[in-house]
């Protein structure tokens, strides 16, 4: 079956740390992976997207890698910011008709 | 385009009265999907649209839940004698999406279901 997996929360981090949220999944075939952030009160936003094996995806200064050999779609940043703090979301798609979600990971970035 | 909206965004209801929501997708946009998000969890498929069809539901959503998209725009979710443990948020999606173009998922801010 088609699974995500994801590193629990919740993380804090000093503002300008580096950040790394760990994700691995299951599937059947070759999904496409993203990530979606929600920011307080907001609803889900895609932050980005990669949809083959070795893609990376990036926006904001986040990046992700999508690695087939070891089924991970780690989410990374050099340096977050206080604007950082959300929940974050990985998530695959087969088909593009059903998306698996994993079950979040808050961050909080204190000045 | 505002984007997605959903409407009530809180509704609470005693056990066993039928609910309805509503969403309004962006214009444009032929697939709108419907999850529920529970707290401390990601967002869990229920079903989705391409334009007025409905083409795939999630094995667990039960005979109580039934979702239309009359003329491929607005959608509504109805849940049957609820139940407590529908209390969810419910989310709604929508997205352009062609043949294999995975469109990019535009969320509304959800409507918080509290059964009692």
């Amino acid at each position: 079956g088609n699974s995500v997996t994801q590193m629990e929360g919740p993380v804090t981090l000093s503002e300008e740390a580096f950040l790394t949220i760990n994700c691995t999944y299951t599937a059947t075939g070759y999904p496409s992976l993203f990530w979606y952030v929600q920011y307080p009160g907001e609803g889900l936003q895609l932050l980005l997207k990669a949809t083959k094996a070795d893609d990376k995806g990036s926006n904001k200064g986040f990046e992700a890698t999508y690695r087939k050999e070891t089924t991970s779609f780690h989410l990374e940043k050099g340096s977050v910011q206080v604007s950082d703090s959300a929940v974050y979301f990985c998530a695959l798609s087969n088909t593009g008709n059903q998306f698996y979600f994993g079950t979040g990971t808050s961050l909080t970035v204190i000045p | 385009d505002t984007g997605v909206s959903q409407n009530p965004r809180h509704k609470i209801t005693k056990r066993g009265q039928n609910v309805t929501f509503r969403c309004d997708p962006i214009s444009e946009h032929n697939r709108l999907y419907w999850y529920r998000q529970t707290l401390g969890q990601g967002p869990e498929f229920l079903t989705y649209f391409q334009n007025e069809a409905q083409l795939e539901k999630s094995r667990l959503l039960s005979d109580r839940f039934s979702a239309e998209r009359p003329k491929g725009s607005f959608s509504t979710l109805e849940i049957q004698r609820t139940e407590q443990g529908d209390s969810a948020m419910y989310l709604c999606a929508s997205s352009l999406t062609g043949f294999n173009n995975l469109g990019e998922q535009y969320f509304g801010p959800g409507t918080r279901l509290t059964v009692t």
